[in-house]
């Protein structure tokens, strides 16, 4: 089945360390999203990439970084630099088409200790 | 710039009743998409609709349908004959067309529907 995955489910780590989500799409679809969403708000775009070896900023993406190395992989690191990294991280695709909507993995729920 | 605004925190609505979630937007580019998602408990996040900004009717998937007014800039939501399984968080989402090349899709902050039994 196509799809969308996200590793791990749930994630901890402590105050100042890097860490790297997955995200990992069957779907070949061109586009891919992250997206943090806290607890009872709406999604707010990180990074998203039209096609392999390009990215460009969301609306929050201080703190944050990816890669696009290949078309089905879109990593997500949070780095130190992020002053309130706990979240539940949402990673999405598409076509590359207006009218395409997105599909979404299940999500990571990271907390910072 | 591209906005989206979702004015109501949560709503009640009794079982079998319509309810209608608001949804507003700005952007300047003249085509654009409009979708619904709604998540549930679970955090999954599940397509319901789309409306294309050139599309002249409104969009109509079962129970759902999306009021189009592209003069107020709305997008609402009218969900018909409720169940108790659409207790749930909707969101409003828009992309652009030409001006991030129909890629760049942003979130209102979302409406919790409570149905009523």
């Amino acid at each position: 089945d196509g799809g969308i995955t996200q590793s791990p489910k749930y994630l901890f780590r402590k105050e100042g360390q890097n860490v790297t989500l997955s995200c990992e799409q069957n779907l070949n679809h061109d586009a891919m999203y992250w997206y943090r969403q806290d607890p009872g708000q709406g999604l707010r775009l990180i990074y998203y990439s039209q096609i392999v070896n390009d990215f460009q900023k969301g609306d929050i993406a201080e703190g944050y970084s990816v890669s696009r190395e290949k078309k089905e992989s879109f990593p997500l690191t949070v780095t130190s630099a992020q002053k309130n990294p706990t979240a539940f991280y949402l990673c999405a695709s598409n076509q590359g088409v207006i009218g395409n909507e997105q599909f979404f993995g299940p999500g990571t729920r990271l907390t910072v200790l | 710039a591209q906005k989206i605004t979702q004015t109501q925190p949560g709503m009640f609505v009794q079982e079998k009743e319509a309810v209608t979630l608001d949804c507003t937007y700005d952007t300047s580019d003249p085509s654009y998409g409009l979708f619904w998602y709604k998540q549930p408990s679970s955090g999954e996040m599940i397509f319901l609709i789309y409306q294309g900004s050139y599309d002249q009717q409104n969009a109509t998937e079962g129970r759902y349908s999306l009021n189009f007014q592209k003069a107020r800039k709305s997008a609402n939501l009218v969900i018909s004959a409720s169940q108790l399984g659409d207790s749930a968080m909707y969101f409003c989402a828009m992309r652009e067309g030409r001006r991030t090349g129909g890629f760049k899709t942003i979130f209102g902050a979302g409406t919790r529907l409570f149905v009523k039994a």
